[in-house]
Order: C-alpha cells, then sequence, then structure tokens
C-alpha cells in the first residue's frame, strides 16, 4: 500500500530564514503522482505542485522550490526567505492508481509558524 | 470566481441526529470528493464521485452517505450511525477523475458533538 511520511509535525522559523520540508513516500509503482498543498487558516487546501514520476527535474516556483529524488522515494520542499504569509499546514500527497484520482493519500501535514 | 462552496462553517450535532453538510462547485468539475481530517492526521477520503448519479466509498465510509443528484452538488449526511463524527469536513473537486488531476478544495465544515 502506498504511504506518505511527513516526519516533522511543526517547524517554526523567523522570518527570512529557509526552511525545507520533508516528505518520504512509499509506493510499488512505477508510475505516480506527487502533490504538496498548503492549507492556510483559512481551512482550505491550496494546490502548489504536481510532478509525475517520470520527471525527476527540480522545479523552482518564486520563493518555492522541490526537490524529487527517486532513489530516496523524497520529494522535499523548500521557502527560501520565508514569510509571515507562509504559515500554514502543509501536506504532501500521492497518488498511483492509473486508472483514477480517487487513490490519493495524503501525509499527516506539517504546521510550519513563521515569526516575524 | 469560479470555486467551491462549503456549508455551514461549524455545525454542531445531537445525540442521534443526522447533520448534512453541504457542497457546491461552479468549476464544472465531473469529479467530486469528500475528505475527513483529524488533527494531526492526513485526509482521509469518505467518498467520491466521478459522475452525475454515480458514487463510491472511499477509505472510510461507514456512518456517511452522500448523493450526487446534480453536477455541481455533492452533499455528506453523517448519521447517527458515525460515532465519532468531530472532525473537519473537506469537499475537493478536479476535473475528472484520471490520475494525478489536482483536486480544488472548499474552505471546510468543522463539525462537532454535543
Amino acid at each position: 500500500a502506498q504511504k506518505v511520511t511527513q516526519a516533522q509535525t511543526e517547524i517554526s522559523v523567523v522570518e527570512k530564514e529557509d526552511v525545507t520540508l520533508d516528505c518520504v513516500y512509499e509506493t510499488r509503482d512505477t508510475t505516480y503522482y506527487l502533490f504538496w498543498y498548503k492549507q492556510p487558516p483559512s481551512g482550505e487546501l491550496v494546490f502548489l505542485i504536481r510532478r509525475n514520476s517520470f520527471d525527476e527535474q527540480n522545479e523552482i516556483s518564486g520563493r518555492y522550490s522541490w526537490n524529487f529524488q527517486k532513489s530516496t522515494s523524497s520529494f522535499n520542499f523548500t521557502i527560501t526567505a520565508s514569510q509571515v504569509v507562509d504559515s500554514a499546514v502543509y501536506f504532501c500527497a500521492l497518488s498511483e492508481d492509473m486508472y483514477n484520482n480517487n487513490d490519493m493519500r495524503f501525509g499527516a501535514g506539517t504546521r510550519l509558524t513563521v515569526k516575524p | 470566481d469560479g470555486g467551491i462552496t462549503q456549508s455551514p462553517k461549524y455545525l454542531f450535532r445531537k445525540e442521534g441526529q443526522n447533520v448534512t453538510l453541504s457542497c457546491e462547485q461552479n468549476l464544472n468539475h465531473d469529479a467530486m470528493y469528500w475528505y475527513r481530517q483529524d488533527p494531526g492526521q492526513g485526509l482521509r477520503l469518505i467518498y467520491y464521485s466521478q459522475i452525475v448519479n454515480d458514487f463510491q466509498k472511499g477509505d472510510i465510509a461507514e456512518g456517511y452517505s452522500v448523493s450526487r443528484e446534480k453536477k455541481e452538488s455533492f452533499p455528506l449526511t453523517v448519521t447517527s450511525a458515525q460515532k465519532n463524527p468531530t472532525a473537519f469536513y473537506l469537499c475537493a473537486s478536479s476535473i475528472d477523475d484520471r490520475e494525478g488531476e489536482k483536486l480544488f478544495f472548499g474552505s471546510g465544515t468543522q463539525l462537532s458533538v454535543l
């Protein structure tokens, strides 16, 4: 069965620090998708990124970057120069069913607090 | 603006009572989902629907029921059979249910037991 582990329950940093959120996954499939979602205090999860298993290129989007390493089954998320607005719970998720999307498995989430 | 609307934001249930959580989307998405979120845990799938008039059980469907009579609407009923209903409930949708489609979420309903 697929599994997603976010070992960091809570992280607290001071504004402008860099922070990395870890995500380790388990799957027997060779084809799968990995996601990161952000859940701000308002409650709704917001999509950040999707990566399929055949694309190991790292991605950068502004202050956000993602490091996908199949060799270590990790899909880590780094925020550079963190800001107070980055405070949220961040979820990593894995989907491996090639026919549908209803098998998405979420990690337990990492609560990030950025202090001014 | 397109999106998903969940109501109410807060809901209280008495013993033996059924309550219904509303979820409406104007994104023209085919697939809709209900997730349950407990503190310190990831989201768990309750029910999903790939198309109107069809829905399937997720991992924790016991004590819940749904309907999908319209494409835009996917209400969730928490029945009295659900013995531990206190949680944050999130409704989501995707364009379709193919693998890898990103999910769009509503802002959730916090259900508590009186």
